[in-house]
């Protein structure tokens, strides 16, 4: 079983560009997270997708960032413009459910943004 | 909200017992998690535990919960260079799916 895909893996741009990051989670998986880990943080919750669906984005910054599961597959994430305080380890993870048990989320290997 | 708290190091001798400690404030917490980051990867569940057990082992893994004072521990037996990673414990809140994680413990294992 393939896992999730994530690109690119590093980025670096200048404060006030804009980045887009891109998802594919693990097929079959409806839901999928995206969230964001700052060094020597644990990951932070930004927005969770069931299939095509918002189920939680109250932490994501919307004046600045935006995020879109169109097909119910894949995702992108998007921070237009950049801040310095943006420079993180942007993680998306897919799980089967958001709900029943123990839902395995299963996490991608990350993407390194920095903003400088 | 759900507050996940830990240690930030530990170093332990290889082939000793490492045990990672982690409090968290929301005793409704449905299920506990013991996530694995190795560098440049993403996170991997180690083990997870229901908050009406106590105890659960898997292999060289062990999971203590002690509800009362909300709080988690992770005990690796024979402790290899190969477990060297952060360790982060986390909590499902009881009214969603949603985890919290805690900041990560990083293991350092001398040899």
């Amino acid at each position: 079983e393939a896992g999730v895909a994530q690109s690119p893996r590093y980025k670096i741009i200048e404060k006030r560009q804009s980045v887009a990051f891109w998802c594919n989670p693990i097929s079959g998986h409806a839901t999928l997270y995206w969230y964001q880990q700052i060094l020597g943080q644990g990951p932070k919750l930004l927005i969770q997708f069931q299939n095509n669906g918002v189920v939680d984005d109250s932490q994501l910054p919307k004046d600045r960032f935006s995020a879109e599961r169109l097909k119910g597959v894949d995702s992108t994430l998007k921070i237009q413009p950049a801040k310095l305080e943006d420079s993180a380890v942007y993680l998306c993870a897919s799980s089967r459910t958001s709900g029943g048990t123990s839902y395995e989320q299963y996490f991608g290997p990350g993407t390194r943004l920095t903003v400088t | 909200g759900e507050d996940v708290e830990q240690s930030l190091f530990l170093s332990v001798r290889e082939g000793d017992s490492s045990v990672i400690n982690c409090t968290y404030t929301d005793s409704s917490s449905t299920y506990l998690y013991w996530y694995k980051q190795e560098p440049g990867a993403g996170l991997q569940l180690l083990t997870y535990i229901f908050s009406n057990m106590d105890m659960k082992q898997d292999q060289r893994l062990t999971v203590l919960l002690n509800k009362k004072d909300k709080h988690l521990s992770l005990r690796i037996a024979d402790t290899q260079t190969g477990d060297s990673a952060i360790y982060f414990c986390a909590a499902r809140e009881s009214s969603a799916s949603k985890i919290i994680f805690g900041s990560g413990t990083r293991l350092s294992i001398r040899p």
